[in-house]
């Protein structure tokens, strides 16, 4: 099993529609979670950062976190065209805070409008 | 207020030479991460300079080296170049919260293209 998993897409999602990114870990000791956004030939920008059960919302992007089924998710409303990007999930898998992230793959998401 | 910046943006070598990488971190960070990104691929950890020490380091061989300055700013060195080396190499900053790292931001990156 991977340490952090993705669906690695692509997703096409209409232009208004919700998109859902999803990512699964395996470091049941991981405390903090993270979602950058990769545009092609870009370096990953920082989103959204969850560090507990539930749900955190930052404008129209929401991050929900499930430690039990060690299960993180991007929610996207009202998707815009500029949202077409990869989304890179990213989890700290070692005892030392944020130092040496593990990335997903990356899900390629197209919002068509 | 700067951002992580990187240098050079792209560059073409041939195996078996020697590259260096810079990066200068984001005002206020002390800590700097190296990533590298294959494409389709997402950032792999390289290793991470803290306080001009290597703190932790990723599976990559010995050819991978780094050094940091005193104002932060940080190398990456990779000796023996071999195709497979062709990636996006990215620097990442943040800066110690208590015993946890802020989340990192990241540079524009430099290209390497091995020939």
């Amino acid at each position: 099993q991977k340490e952090v998993e993705q669906n690695s897409g692509p997703l096409s999602v209409p232009e208004g529609a919700i998109a859902s990114l999803n990512c699964t870990y395996s470091d049941r000791v991981s405390q903090s979670f993270f979602w950058y956004r990769q545009y092609s030939g870009k370096s990953p920008e920082l989103i959204m950062s969850i560090y507990s059960n539930g749900d955190k919302e930052d404008g129209r992007f929401t991050a929900q976190l499930n430690k039990a089924s060690q299960y993180v998710s991007l929610l996207i409303r009202d998707s815009q065209p500029s949202d077409s990007a990869t989304y890179l999930c990213a989890v700290p898998l070692s005892n030392f805070g944020n130092e040496k992230l593990t990335f997903g793959t990356g899900t390629r998401l197209t919002i068509i409008p | 207020d700067a951002g992580v910046t990187q240098s050079p943006t792209h560059l073409i070598k041939t195996r078996g030479q020697q590259v260096t990488l810079r990066c200068s971190p984001k005002s206020g960070h002390d800590t700097v991460s190296w990533y590298q990104q294959a494409l389709g691929q997402g950032p792999q950890f390289i290793f991470q300079y803290y306080e001009e020490e290597e703190r932790q380091r990723g599976n990559f061989p010995d050819r991978f080296s780094g050094h940091q300055f005193p104002n932060y700013s940080s190398e990456l060195n990779v000796n023996a170049l071999l195709l497979g080396d062709s990636a996006l190499y990215l620097c990442a900053s943040s800066f110690y919260v208590g015993t946890a790292n802020s989340p990192l931001h990241f540079g524009n990156g430099t290209r390497l293209t091995v020939t």
